[in-house]
């Protein structure tokens, strides 16, 4: 067990250009979630899969924003028509228990939107 | 909605120094309470957490007491080390009523410890 894994580590990409987040979680945990971490701030919730079903979204991921868990397995996150203000470090968690206690995090993606 | 105020840094102290890092939040109900910490280059680690009001949670040496009268969870260790440099995040767990237990973070306070 190597723990959450997501790729890339770092993304540079234009404004304007599609981006794909890719997070492997642990291989038990059932549940998924992805955060955003802008610089300064804390991380804010931004989506939760329990297996391969979506069952919440913030107000945060606007239409631009889609992620997908096929199969349960590991999740991808994809941003179209990148805005500078997208730019943040994209963090992964996956737990095995439904009230978040056995949350574990990824290292994350960091997302550069120049 | 559910928030989490900590104190800002950057901190920086000298080894073997106490360290308090303040934290309080704003919530309906009682939330659980967590502190994660960030190393360099990796991902969030959950540090301490407490589940009712008046527990303690502890972990290498650093100790949080939640604090339902004064809404607080504040983050004490008696000698910091060198290595205890990273960012600091306080946070509470709710229920979101849409299936899933949300993290609420704080900002995050930057420590630094010399030697």
């Amino acid at each position: 067990d190597t723990g959450v894994s997501q790729n890339p580590r770092h993304k540079i990409t234009k404004r304007g250009q599609n981006v794909t987040f890719r997070c492997d979680p642990i291989s038990e945990h059932n549940r998924l979630y992805w955060y955003r971490q802008t610089l300064g701030q804390g991380p804010e919730f931004l989506t939760y899969f329990q297996n391969e079903a979506q069952l919440e979204k913030s107000r945060l991921l606007s239409d631009r924003f889609s992620a997908e868990r096929p199969k349960g397995s590991f999740s991808t996150l994809e941003i179209q028509r990148t805005e500078q203000g997208d730019s943040a470090m994209y963090l992964c968690a996956s737990s095995w228990d439904r009230e978040g206690y056995g949350y574990t995090f990824g290292s994350g993606t960091r997302l550069t939107v120049v | 909605g559910n928030s989490v105020t900590q104190m800002e840094g950057p901190v920086t102290l000298s080894e073997e120094a106490f360290l308090t890092i303040n934290c309080t939040y704003t919530a309906t109900g009682y939330p659980s309470l967590f502190w994660y910490v960030q190393y360099p280059g990796e991902g969030l680690q959950l540090l301490l957490k407490a589940t009712k009001a008046d527990d303690k949670g502890s972990n290498k040496g650093f100790e949080a007491t939640y604090r339902k009268e004064t809404t607080s969870f504040h983050l004490e260790k008696g000698s910091v080390q060198v290595s205890d440099s990273a960012v600091y995040f306080c946070a509470l767990r709710s229920y979101s009523g849409a299936g899933s237990y949300q993290l609420t973070f704080g900002k995050g306070t930057k420590l630094s410890v010399i030697p």
